[in-house]
Protein backbone atom coordinates (compact mmCIF):
# COMPACT_ATOMS: atom_id res chain seq x y z
CA UNK A 1 0.00 0.00 0.00
CA UNK A 2 1.02 3.22 -1.00
CA UNK A 3 2.09 5.13 2.45
CA UNK A 4 2.92 8.32 0.10
CA UNK A 5 0.36 9.78 -2.13
CA UNK A 6 1.47 12.31 -4.83
CA UNK A 7 0.23 14.39 -7.44
CA UNK A 8 -0.31 15.36 -10.24
CA UNK A 9 1.63 12.48 -12.32
CA UNK A 10 2.58 15.05 -14.73
CA UNK A 11 2.69 18.72 -15.19
CA UNK A 12 3.46 21.41 -17.88
CA UNK A 13 4.70 24.89 -16.80
CA UNK A 14 5.98 27.47 -18.77
CA UNK A 15 9.38 29.25 -18.49
CA UNK A 16 9.12 31.32 -15.65
CA UNK A 17 5.97 30.13 -14.27
CA UNK A 18 5.49 28.32 -10.53
CA UNK A 19 5.18 24.73 -10.53
CA UNK A 20 3.43 23.14 -7.66
CA UNK A 21 3.69 19.23 -6.34
CA UNK A 22 1.30 17.80 -3.76
CA UNK A 23 1.91 14.93 -1.40
CA UNK A 24 -0.33 13.67 1.53
CA UNK A 25 0.63 10.84 3.78
CA UNK A 26 -1.07 8.58 6.65
CA UNK A 27 1.69 7.35 9.09
CA UNK A 28 2.05 10.17 11.40
CA UNK A 29 5.27 8.68 12.73
CA UNK A 30 7.39 10.12 9.72
CA UNK A 31 9.72 13.12 10.80
CA UNK A 32 11.74 13.55 7.99
CA UNK A 33 10.16 14.72 4.37
CA UNK A 34 12.59 14.88 1.30
CA UNK A 35 12.20 15.92 -2.15
CA UNK A 36 14.12 14.11 -4.65
CA UNK A 37 14.29 15.21 -8.69
CA UNK A 38 15.83 12.77 -11.30
CA UNK A 39 16.76 13.23 -14.21
CA UNK A 40 16.95 10.76 -17.33
CA UNK A 41 19.43 7.70 -16.88
CA UNK A 42 19.89 8.92 -13.50
CA UNK A 43 19.61 8.39 -9.56
CA UNK A 44 17.36 10.42 -7.85
CA UNK A 45 19.25 13.17 -5.87
CA UNK A 46 17.93 14.83 -2.97
CA UNK A 47 16.29 18.51 -3.89
CA UNK A 48 15.10 19.94 -0.42
CA UNK A 49 13.80 18.10 3.22
CA UNK A 50 11.93 19.57 5.72
CA UNK A 51 11.15 18.28 9.00
CA UNK A 52 7.82 18.71 10.89
CA UNK A 53 8.90 20.72 13.50
CA UNK A 54 8.44 23.64 10.33
CA UNK A 55 5.79 25.18 8.34
CA UNK A 56 7.92 25.61 5.56
CA UNK A 57 11.07 25.60 4.14
CA UNK A 58 13.11 27.62 1.40
CA UNK A 59 15.98 27.19 -0.43
CA UNK A 60 16.42 29.24 -3.62
CA UNK A 61 13.30 29.27 -5.99
CA UNK A 62 12.89 25.51 -4.01
CA UNK A 63 10.30 25.71 -1.41
CA UNK A 64 8.65 22.80 0.75
CA UNK A 65 5.21 24.22 2.66
CA UNK A 66 4.24 21.23 5.33
CA UNK A 67 0.67 20.73 6.87
CA UNK A 68 1.18 18.68 9.54
CA UNK A 69 -2.35 18.53 10.66
CA UNK A 70 -3.90 17.99 7.21
CA UNK A 71 -0.64 15.65 6.85
CA UNK A 72 0.29 17.05 3.34
CA UNK A 73 3.20 18.63 1.99
CA UNK A 74 4.16 20.62 -0.96
CA UNK A 75 6.58 21.95 -3.56
CA UNK A 76 6.94 24.91 -4.36
CA UNK A 77 9.22 25.89 -7.72
CA UNK A 78 9.44 29.76 -8.49
CA UNK A 79 10.34 31.28 -11.82
CA UNK A 80 10.17 27.52 -13.02
CA UNK A 81 13.41 26.87 -16.24
CA UNK A 82 14.08 24.21 -18.49
CA UNK A 83 16.29 23.02 -16.19
CA UNK A 84 14.16 22.12 -13.95
CA UNK A 85 12.15 19.50 -16.25
CA UNK A 86 12.74 16.26 -14.75
CA UNK A 87 10.93 14.07 -12.23
CA UNK A 88 10.14 15.07 -8.59
CA UNK A 89 9.46 12.41 -5.97
CA UNK A 90 8.36 13.20 -2.56
CA UNK A 91 9.14 10.74 0.39
CA UNK A 92 8.68 10.34 4.04
CA UNK A 93 10.87 8.34 6.56
CA UNK A 94 10.93 6.95 10.35
CA UNK A 95 13.62 4.90 12.25
CA UNK A 96 10.69 2.36 12.96
CA UNK A 97 10.11 1.87 9.53
CA UNK A 98 12.38 0.44 7.83
CA UNK A 99 15.76 2.40 9.16
CA UNK A 100 14.57 4.87 8.54
CA UNK A 101 14.04 3.75 4.68
CA UNK A 102 12.03 6.60 2.14
CA UNK A 103 8.86 5.68 1.31
CA UNK A 104 8.09 7.21 -1.77
CA UNK A 105 5.22 8.93 -3.76
CA UNK A 106 4.72 7.93 -7.48
CA UNK A 107 6.42 10.54 -9.29
CA UNK A 108 5.52 13.90 -10.93
CA UNK A 109 7.38 14.53 -14.20
CA UNK A 110 7.64 17.82 -14.73
CA UNK A 111 8.24 19.74 -18.26
CA UNK A 112 9.30 23.36 -18.52
CA UNK A 113 8.75 24.68 -21.83
CA UNK A 114 10.81 27.47 -23.42
CA UNK B 1 35.28 10.27 -3.36
CA UNK B 2 32.81 8.16 -5.45
CA UNK B 3 29.66 8.02 -3.20
CA UNK B 4 27.34 5.44 -4.36
CA UNK B 5 28.58 3.06 -7.09
CA UNK B 6 26.58 0.16 -8.75
CA UNK B 7 27.95 -2.49 -10.87
CA UNK B 8 26.54 -3.32 -13.74
CA UNK B 9 24.58 -0.46 -14.94
CA UNK B 10 22.91 -2.02 -18.01
CA UNK B 11 22.30 -6.19 -18.10
CA UNK B 12 20.15 -8.61 -19.84
CA UNK B 13 19.20 -11.83 -18.80
CA UNK B 14 17.57 -14.79 -19.97
CA UNK B 15 14.77 -16.11 -17.84
CA UNK B 16 16.00 -18.57 -14.83
CA UNK B 17 19.61 -17.15 -14.85
CA UNK B 18 20.87 -15.86 -11.45
CA UNK B 19 22.77 -12.90 -10.88
CA UNK B 20 24.18 -10.20 -8.38
CA UNK B 21 24.18 -6.54 -8.42
CA UNK B 22 27.02 -4.90 -6.45
CA UNK B 23 26.53 -2.01 -4.47
CA UNK B 24 29.74 0.30 -3.07
CA UNK B 25 29.67 3.53 -0.96
CA UNK B 26 32.98 4.84 0.46
CA UNK B 27 30.96 7.33 2.88
CA UNK B 28 30.75 4.98 5.35
CA UNK B 29 27.36 5.03 5.50
CA UNK B 30 25.48 2.87 8.16
CA UNK B 31 22.27 2.45 6.23
CA UNK B 32 21.90 0.99 3.00
CA UNK B 33 19.22 -0.07 0.46
CA UNK B 34 18.06 -1.64 -2.56
CA UNK B 35 15.10 -0.27 -4.40
CA UNK B 36 13.37 -1.08 -7.72
CA UNK B 37 12.32 1.61 -9.77
CA UNK B 38 9.21 0.57 -12.11
CA UNK B 39 7.16 3.45 -14.76
CA UNK B 40 4.36 4.79 -12.87
CA UNK B 41 5.25 2.93 -9.19
CA UNK B 42 7.95 5.35 -8.01
CA UNK B 43 10.53 3.40 -5.65
CA UNK B 44 9.88 0.28 -3.75
CA UNK B 45 11.89 -0.92 -1.87
CA UNK B 46 13.38 -4.50 -2.15
CA UNK B 47 15.74 -5.24 0.86
CA UNK B 48 17.68 -2.80 3.63
CA UNK B 49 20.90 -3.04 5.89
CA UNK B 50 21.08 -1.10 9.38
CA UNK B 51 24.27 -2.20 9.64
CA UNK B 52 27.36 -4.59 8.56
CA UNK B 53 26.21 -8.58 8.73
CA UNK B 54 22.49 -7.45 9.04
CA UNK B 55 19.91 -7.68 6.42
CA UNK B 56 15.72 -7.27 6.48
CA UNK B 57 12.97 -7.14 3.88
CA UNK B 58 11.27 -4.65 2.85
CA UNK B 59 8.29 -4.07 0.58
CA UNK B 60 8.79 -6.35 -2.68
CA UNK B 61 11.66 -8.83 -1.21
CA UNK B 62 10.10 -11.88 -3.11
CA UNK B 63 12.73 -13.23 -5.85
CA UNK B 64 15.88 -11.01 -3.96
CA UNK B 65 18.28 -12.27 -1.20
CA UNK B 66 20.62 -9.47 -0.01
CA UNK B 67 24.13 -9.83 1.66
CA UNK B 68 26.08 -7.67 3.64
CA UNK B 69 29.12 -8.88 4.90
CA UNK B 70 31.62 -5.25 4.95
CA UNK B 71 30.17 -2.19 6.04
CA UNK B 72 30.77 -0.63 2.25
CA UNK B 73 28.84 -3.69 -0.19
CA UNK B 74 25.12 -4.55 -0.01
CA UNK B 75 24.92 -6.90 -2.80
CA UNK B 76 21.37 -7.92 -4.39
CA UNK B 77 20.51 -11.16 -5.99
CA UNK B 78 18.46 -12.83 -8.36
CA UNK B 79 18.33 -16.40 -7.92
CA UNK B 80 16.21 -17.40 -10.89
CA UNK B 81 15.40 -14.34 -12.65
CA UNK B 82 11.99 -13.46 -14.66
CA UNK B 83 10.58 -11.34 -16.65
CA UNK B 84 8.16 -9.21 -13.91
CA UNK B 85 12.06 -8.77 -12.21
CA UNK B 86 12.47 -6.25 -15.71
CA UNK B 87 13.59 -2.84 -13.77
CA UNK B 88 15.64 -0.31 -12.87
CA UNK B 89 17.20 -0.67 -9.34
CA UNK B 90 18.90 1.87 -7.20
CA UNK B 91 21.05 1.29 -4.19
CA UNK B 92 20.87 3.90 -1.49
CA UNK B 93 22.65 4.69 1.25
CA UNK B 94 22.54 6.76 4.70
CA UNK B 95 23.36 7.52 8.20
CA UNK B 96 21.86 8.69 10.84
CA UNK B 97 22.65 11.81 13.56
CA UNK B 98 21.40 10.91 17.13
CA UNK B 99 17.91 9.78 16.17
CA UNK B 100 17.52 11.91 13.26
CA UNK B 101 18.04 10.36 9.61
CA UNK B 102 19.71 12.02 6.63
CA UNK B 103 20.00 12.71 2.95
CA UNK B 104 19.64 9.37 1.36
CA UNK B 105 22.53 9.04 -1.55
CA UNK B 106 21.69 7.27 -4.56
CA UNK B 107 23.99 5.67 -7.30
CA UNK B 108 23.18 5.74 -10.66
CA UNK B 109 21.04 2.51 -11.24
CA UNK B 110 21.43 -0.93 -13.11
CA UNK B 111 18.97 -1.64 -15.97
CA UNK B 112 17.75 -5.56 -15.79
CA UNK B 113 16.03 -6.94 -18.92
CA UNK B 114 14.71 -10.21 -18.13
CA UNK B 115 14.06 -11.68 -21.57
Amino acid sequence: QQQVKQSPQSLIVQKGGISIINCAYENTAFDYFPWYQQFPGKGPALLIAIRPDVSEKKEGRFTISFNKSAKQFSLHIMDSQPGDSATYFCAASHISNSGYALNFGKGTSLLVTP
Amino acid sequence: NAGVTQTPKFRVLKTGQSMTLLCAQDMNHEYMYWYRQDPGMGLRLIHYSVGEGTTAKGEVPDGYNVSRLKKQNFLLGLESAAPSQTSVYFCASSYSRGFLNTEAFFGQGTRLTVV
